[in-house]
């Protein structure tokens, strides 16, 4: 099945500063890539997802990036605001799979 | 609150004790999934539903578990005979349409301790 890992586990940035996570996955299959921020004692929260079918998209402060041939895709923030300190969770899936496959997370901190 | 609903937020039960969850989906979702996340992981792939059919499960799911989505609106989790490795969070997601490709949206989820 699909594998994902995410680096850094833990990542410390200055408020105003960008922050960057990347994840990689196995399956060459997959063809959706979502990304979850999961606040203490809360659910993951989609944040933003691209398909296979694309390159980048960005949301206001947030945006992710897909490197098929590399298989690994990483959310950019920028301008980092206390409120975005959280655990980030990448996922994967492929076409016609009902399973989302995460990641372990990544706990960024942002420092004000 | 349109979003997905779970109660109890929190259990605390003794071992060989039997548990129960609710997860209401958000309206008109189609597919609910169960999933279970410890600390420290990511969250993992229990069971789904489509409608009031229970259509993959994972091998996480043993036969001390079982779910049911009866009217294809709520679910219910229930764990037999709690170990102490259920302890876990369980977390409910649901998606609107009908295929695989959906986006899925998380409830709080419902926080276990077996003791």
């Amino acid at each position: 099945g699909e594998n994902v890992e995410q680096h850094p586990s833990t990542l410390s940035v200055q408020e105003g500063d960008s922050a960057v996570i990347k994840c990689t996955y196995s399956d060459s299959a997959s063809n959706y890539f979502p990304w979850y921020k999961q606040e203490l004692g809360k659910g993951p929260q989609l944040i933003i997802d691209i398909r296979s079918n694309v390159g980048e998209k960005k949301d206001q402060r947030i945006a992710v990036t897909l490197n098929k041939t590399a298989k690994h895709f990483s959310l950019h923030i920028t301008e980092t605001q206390p409120e975005d300190s959280a655990v980030y969770f990448c996922a994967a899936r492929s076409y016609g799979n009902n399973r989302l496959a995460f990641g372990k997370g990544n706990q960024v901190v942002v420092i004000p | 609150d349109t979003g997905v609903s779970q109660d109890p937020r929190h259990k605390i039960t003794k071992r060989g004790q039997n548990v129960t969850f609710r997860c209401d989906p958000i309206s008109e979702h189609n597919r609910l999934y169960w999933y279970r996340q410890t600390l420290g992981q990511g969250p993992e792939f229990l069971t789904y539903f489509q409608n009031e059919a229970q259509l993959e499960k994972s091998r996480l799911l043993s036969d001390r578990f079982s779910a049911e989505r009866p009217k294809g609106s709520f679910s219910t989790l229930e764990i037999q005979r709690t170990e102490q490795g259920d302890s876990a969070m369980y977390l409910c997601a649901s998606s609107p349409g009908l295929s695989a490709n959906e986006k899925l949206f998380f409830g709080s989820g419902t926080q276990l301790s077996v003791l």
